[in-house]
């Protein structure tokens, strides 16, 4: 069974600054596809930036990127220049690919607190 | 504007009291689904539906049942809840399913307390 590991429960960082969050998962499977989910106080869930797994070049969303290492089974997201309006829960997430039923298969989230 | 609606958005209710919540999306899309947020377990899902008629269970269905009747809503009822179902419920669409590019839609989300 496939399953998404965040390590951090809570991280973070100082206003303009760079974090990492960490996300490993496990998987059988060739083809799948890796998703970063921000979650405001607010409560919605807003997709931060998608990874495809046969694609070898890392995914940028202006200053959000990821560093996909397949073998090692890692997806970590950089946030550079931290902004207030950052702090959120964030998930990592996975789901197989050609599989048009399969579901999304969260981590348990990582907490990040920006202060000025 | 595209969206995922769900009603209601906070909901208190008592033990073994059926309700429903309801969801409704705008975009013609084919894929819906239900998931449960704990904290601690991340999001979970509970039911999705490929298309009208055609829904299937998720990792945790227990309790709940749903309906598609119409492409457009997919409710989730809970005949007789009980606390541990307190949680706090999203629904999501998709053009045609988690495996492939489609961006997952998910709606503002519930927030169900059983007492």
């Amino acid at each position: 069974a496939q399953t998404v590991t965040q390590s951090q429960p809570e991280m973070s960082v100082q206003e303009a600054e760079t974090v990492t969050l960490s996300c490993t998962y496990d998987t059988s499977e060739s083809d799948y596809y890796l998703f970063w989910y921000k979650q405001p106080p607010s409560r919605q869930m807003i997709l931060v930036i998608r990874q495809e797994a046969y694609k070898q070049q890392n995914a940028t969303e202006n200053r959000f990127s990821v560093n996909f290492q397949k073998a090692a089974k890692s997806f970590s997201l950089k946030i550079s220049d931290s902004q207030l309006g950052d702090a959120a829960m964030y998930f990592c997430a996975y789901s197989r690919g050609r599989v048009a039923t399969d579901k999304l298969i969260f981590g348990t989230g990582t907490r990040l607190q920006v202060f000025p | 504007e595209a969206q995922v609606t769900q009603n209601p958005r906070y909901l208190i209710t008592v033990t073994g009291k059926k309700l429903t919540v309801t969801c409704s999306q705008n975009m013609n899309h084919e894929y819906m689904s239900w998931y449960r947020q704990d904290p601690g377990l991340g999001l979970r899902q509970i039911y999705y539906s490929m298309n009208v008629e055609v829904t299937d269970k998720g990792d945790v269905p227990e309790g709940y049942k749903v309906s598609r009747k119409e492409k457009r809503n997919f409710p989730l009822i809970l005949e007789s809840p009980s606390p541990n179902q307190t949680s706090l419920y999203f629904c999501a669409s998709s053009p045609s399913g988690t495996g492939s590019t489609d961006t997952q839609y998910f709606g503002p989300g519930t927030r169900l307390t059983v007492l």
